[in-house]
């Protein structure tokens, strides 16, 4: 089955941009979690939507914001780009349900340059 | 809060077995994962402990203990290929967001 696809890969923007970024989980997969990944911080955690609805928000400004669909598929966004935001944005598909003893799987991921 | 420690660098050689330690403190505890990422790649799972004791998983073992907070992972029979970051990662009581340690970067040597 598919993996989880985020797009773009690879991305550049200017401070002051906003930028949005996307992910289709894997198919049936209902959670979908999004994490920044930088050298000096690793990866920490930015939110995770369950049924459209945000269950969980970790400790970021509200410049970054994220929904998800119907179809489960999910956006994050992130407004005012400051050079601090690039990174590595990944983002996480699973059931959703607490016993997962199979893990979250991640997808590629996008690289933000903020220039 | 939630704090995970582990190593920052590890040097290993081929064919040797090498243990990564995790510590953690957490406010409430669910599960602990370990993953591994290969430079620009995707993290993919490795194992999940939500009990004391060992899971193992042909090379790889990992260990938990809730008591001490603290995990092992093992990884017997080096090869080149396992040269990779490995995070550890600790889930809370009620939350599904993964807390990450910022790694541990191993190399395997010839």
């Amino acid at each position: 089955k598919a993996g989880v696809t985020q797009t773009p890969r690879y991305l550049i923007k200017t401070r002051g941009q906003q930028v949005t970024l996307s992910c289709s989980p894997i198919s049936g997969h209902r959670s979908v979690s999004w994490y920044q990944q930088t050298p000096g911080q690793g990866l920490q955690f930015l939110f995770e939507y369950f049924s459209e609805t945000q269950r969980n928000k970790g400790n970021f400004p509200g410049r970054f914001s994220g929904r998800q669909f119907s179809n489960s598929r999910s956006e994050m966004n992130v407004s005012t780009l400051e050079l601090g935001d690039s990174a590595l944005y990944l983002c996480a598909s699973s059931l959703g349900q607490k016993t997962t003893n199979y893990g979250y799987t991640f997808g590629s991921g996008t690289r933000l340059t903020v220039v | 809060g939630q704090n995970i420690d582990q190593p920052t660098e590890m040097t290993a050689t081929e064919g040797a077995i090498v243990q990564i330690n995790c510590t953690y403190q957490t406010s409430g505890f669910n599960g602990l994962f370990w993953y591994q990422q290969h430079a620009g790649e995707a993290p993919t799972f490795l194992s999940y402990n939500v009990l004391d004791g060992l899971e193992e998983k042909g090379r790889f073992s990992s260990f938990l203990s809730r008591s001490k907070g603290y995990s092992y992972l093992l990884l017997k029979e080096l090869q080149m290929k396992d040269s990779a970051s490995y995070l550890c990662a600790v889930t809370g009581a009620g939350s599904y967001q993964l807390t990450f340690g910022k790694g541990t970067k191993l190399s395997v040597i010839p």
